[in-house]
């Protein structure tokens, strides 16, 4: 079967880093995506990885291996509103999206 | 300022009753996904459109929702009867695939409580 593997919850400092896991075994592989999603909101894009290697856009990073069907979300300088669930999300071979169950951060001051 | 378009916002029912949710995708989109969550089950997939063709509602209960796209600029998911079971968040997300692909864009979701 298909899965997608994430922490259920992490807790960071302000202004620390965290690195969100998520590791994947699915039919085929067509990009990953991560995605940010506050509380009582829609999920908002925040990075696709399709080749290996790191993506950097601004305080977030986001980083693949094909080969070891890993991922990474770096988020640097954490700011409070930073508290909120990231989703990991495969697209398969199908072009179906494969979704993690989430992982909820939490910002301490 | 594309956008998907999701109505009503919120939807409350009695149960039993038929519950019609809207979905305006993005124009020129031509993938199309409806989803429920909830806290304990996360992001489920519900059915999943391809240029208006269904490619894949094996996730929906058949014998009581329904999804379809009449055009290229709406969707709709349908629920009939509706149980309280079925209280969920309910989101409508589109992208174009296949084409130099993008993301996938959520709309703002439905609401609904059934009592």
């Amino acid at each position: 079967g298909q899965n997608i593997d994430q922490p259920t919850e992490m807790t960071a400092t302000e202004g620390a880093i965290v690195q969100i896991n998520c590791t994947y075994q699915t039919s085929g592989f067509n990009g990953l995506f991560w995605y940010q999603q506050h509380a009582g909101e829609a999920p908002t894009f925040l990075s696709y990885n399709v080749l290996d290697g790191l993506e950097e856009k601004g305080r977030f990073s986001s980083f693949l291996s094909r080969s070891k069907g890993y991922s990474y979300l770096l988020l640097k300088e954490l700011q409070m509103k930073d508290s909120a669930s990231y989703l990991c999300a495969v697209r398969d071979s199908n072009y179906q999206l494969i979704w993690g169950a989430g992982t909820k951060l939490i910002i301490k001051p | 300022d594309a956008r998907v378009t999701q109505t009503p916002r919120d939807k409350v029912t009695e149960m039993g009753q038929e519950v019609t949710m809207r979905c305006q995708p993005i124009l020129g989109h031509n993938t199309v996904f409806w989803y429920r969550q909830t806290m304990m089950q996360g992001l489920e997939l519900l059915a999943y459109f391809r240029n208006r063709a269904p490619l894949d509602d094996s996730g929906m209960p058949k014998d009581r929702f329904s999804a379809e796209m009449p055009d290229a600029t709406l969707a709709t998911l349908k629920i009939q009867p509706s149980e309280p079971r079925d209280s969920a968040v309910y989101f409508c997300a589109s992208g174009l695939w296949g084409q130099g692909d993008t993301e996938a864009f959520f709309g703002q979701g439905t609401r609904l409580t059934v009592v």
